[in-house]
C-alpha cells in the first residue's frame, strides 16, 4: 500500500531564502509525482507533474526532483516570498488514485 | 476556460443532520473525483466517476454518503446523517481523461462543512 510522507509539517523562514520541502513515499513504482499549492480557504493548484521518466521539472523559482530508486521528491524554491506562504502537497498515483501526503505548511516572513 | 465550481463554500450544520454539496466540472472533463481534507491531513478519494459510471468508491462511507453524477457533467455529494467526523473541506476535481494516473487533475475551492 501506498504511503506518502512530507516532512517537516509546517516551516517559516525570512523573505529572500532558498528552501527545500520534502517528500517521501513507500513504493518506488510510480508514474509521476506532482506537486500541488494549497492556499487557505482555496483549492488545490498543480505546481509540477514530474514524469517517472524525469529527474527534475522546473517552473520560475520552483524545481522539483524526483529519486525513484530512495522514493523521495524535493521541492525547492528559490528566493522565497511572502506570496510564497501556502501549504505545499506532494501526491503520486496509487490504485487509479492520487495518494497525498499531508503536506507541508509554509510561512514567509517579510 | 472556467475553472471547476463548487458551491456552497461553507456549511454548518449539527449531527445527524444532512447536507449536500455540489460540484460542476471543467467543460469536457471526463473524470470527475471527490475528496475528503480533514484538517491537518492531505484530501482522501471518496469517489472517482468516468463519465457518468462509478470507477472507484472504496473509501466512501456508503452507508451515509451517496454521490452521482448526472449525464455525466454535473455531481453531487450527500451526506444523511452527518457526523462529527465528518468536519472536513470536500475538494471537487476533474481530469481530461480517464485515468487518474497520469492526468493533470483540477480542483475547485472547496466546500467547508462543520458538524457541531
Amino acid at each position: 500500500k501506498q504511503e506518502v510522507t512530507q516532512i517537516p509539517a509546517a516551516l517559516s523562514v525570512p523573505e529572500g531564502e532558498n528552501l527545500v520541502l520534502n517528500c517521501s513515499f513507500t513504493d518506488s513504482a510510480i508514474y509521476n509525482l506532482q506537486w500541488f499549492r494549497q492556499d487557505p480557504g482555496k483549492g488545490l493548484t498543480s505546481l509540477l507533474l514530474i514524469q517517472s521518466s524525469q529527474r527534475e521539472q522546473t517552473s520560475g523559482r520552483l524545481n522539483a526532483s524526483l529519486d525513484k530508486s530512495s522514493g523521495r521528491s524535493t521541492l525547492y524554491i528559490a528566493a522565497s516570498q511572502p506570496g510564497d506562504s501556502a501549504t505545499y502537497l506532494c501526491a503520486v498515483p496509487g490504485g487509479g488514485k492520487l495518494i497525498f501526503g499531508q503536506g507541508t505548511e509554509l510561512s514567509v516572513k517579510p | 476556460e472556467a475553472g471547476v465550481a463548487q458551491s456552497p463554500r461553507y456549511k454548518i450544520i449539527e449531527k445527524r443532520q444532512s447536507v449536500a454539496f455540489w460540484c460542476n466540472p471543467i467543460s469536457g472533463h471526463a473524470t470527475l473525483y471527490w475528496y475528503q481534507q480533514i484538517l491537518g491531513q492531505g484530501p482522501k478519494l471518496l469517489i472517482q466517476f468516468q463519465n457518468n459510471g462509478v470507477v472507484d468508491d472504496s473509501q466512501l462511507p456508503k452507508d451515509r454518503f451517496s454521490a452521482e453524477r448526472l449525464k455525466g457533467v454535473d455531481s453531487t455529494l450527500k451526506i444523511q446523517p452527518a457526523k462529527l467526523e465528518d468536519s472536513a473541506v470536500y475538494l471537487c476535481a476533474s481530469s481530461p481523461r480517464g485515468s487518474g494516473s497520469t492526468d493533470t487533475q483540477y480542483f475547485g475551492p472547496g466546500t467547508r462543512l462543520t458538524v457541531l
